[in-house]
């Protein structure tokens, strides 16, 4: 157990379809982040939210919309998605620090979306 | 800006032999390097991170790394490969300035074969 939890596990949208991922984080980490993996490529960026404060947006298509409402969930509103956008969207938490420390993120298991 | 490069996106090798995984960094600042491990349908698990200090770093399940700052690499490496090894590991190094962000390589495919 990672004490990240992300729901659903498993997600199936039209391209006209509005939903969202939910994830949260049991660890009491004031960081979160959101990342894409597509088959063959890296791990993509996509946000980081630090103490609720947005603090990266890595060019993500405005189709992909984070909330923070607090630093324990993290949401991913989705809409108007292509096929392209289908990849498995991990969560992830840390507790940043001031400091240059490197804090060590822990990923949640995951949503695998298709887009159809 | 920093980058990982991971030799060889499938590694196959046999049971009770070396693994060995090869992960070289690009980074202009002194780095901080992480392998992560895979397993299907789960997320991204720390096997080990190394940071300041000393340049062999031992993980879990009986993997270690070694930091060569003149060879830019921080390969991965086990004695004795068991079955419940196969799974995917990403070598990550971290950005400069205290920034929370992780910079991936592609990944490398671990095969185990009785």
């Amino acid at each position: 157990e990672t004490g990240v939890t992300q729901t659903p596990r498993h997600l199936v949208m039209g391209m006209t379809n509005k939903k969202s991922l939910k994830c949260e984080q049991h660890l009491g980490h004031n960081a979160m982040y959101w990342y894409k993996q597509s088959a063959k490529k890296p791990l993509e960026l996509m946000f980081v939210y630090n103490f609720k404060e947005q603090t990266e947006n890595n060019s993500v298509p405005s189709r992909f919309s984070p909330e923070c409402p607090n630093s324990s969930h993290l949401f991913l509103h989705l809409h108007t998605l292509q096929p392209e956008d289908s990849a498995l969207y991990l969560c992830a938490s840390s507790q940043a620090s001031s400091a240059r420390n490197q804090e060590t993120q822990y990923f949640g298991p995951g949503t695998r979306l298709l887009v159809l | 800006a920093q980058s990982v490069t991971q030799l060889g996106s499938h590694v196959s090798v046999s049971e009770g032999a070396l693994v060995l995984l090869r992960c070289n960094y690009s980074s202009s600042v002194p780095p901080y390097l992480f392998w992560y491990v895979q397993y299907p349908n789960q997320g991204l698990q720390l096997l080990l991170k190394y940071t300041t200090g000393a340049t062999l770093v031992k993980g879990i399940n009986g993997f270690e790394a070694e930091f060569k700052k003149s060879e830019t690499s921080f390969h991965l490496t086990k004695p004795s490969a068991h079955m419940s090894d196969a799974a995917e590991y990403f070598c990550a190094v971290g950005t400069q300035g205290g920034s929370e962000k992780l910079v991936f390589g592609k990944g490398t495919k671990l095969t185990v074969n009785p």
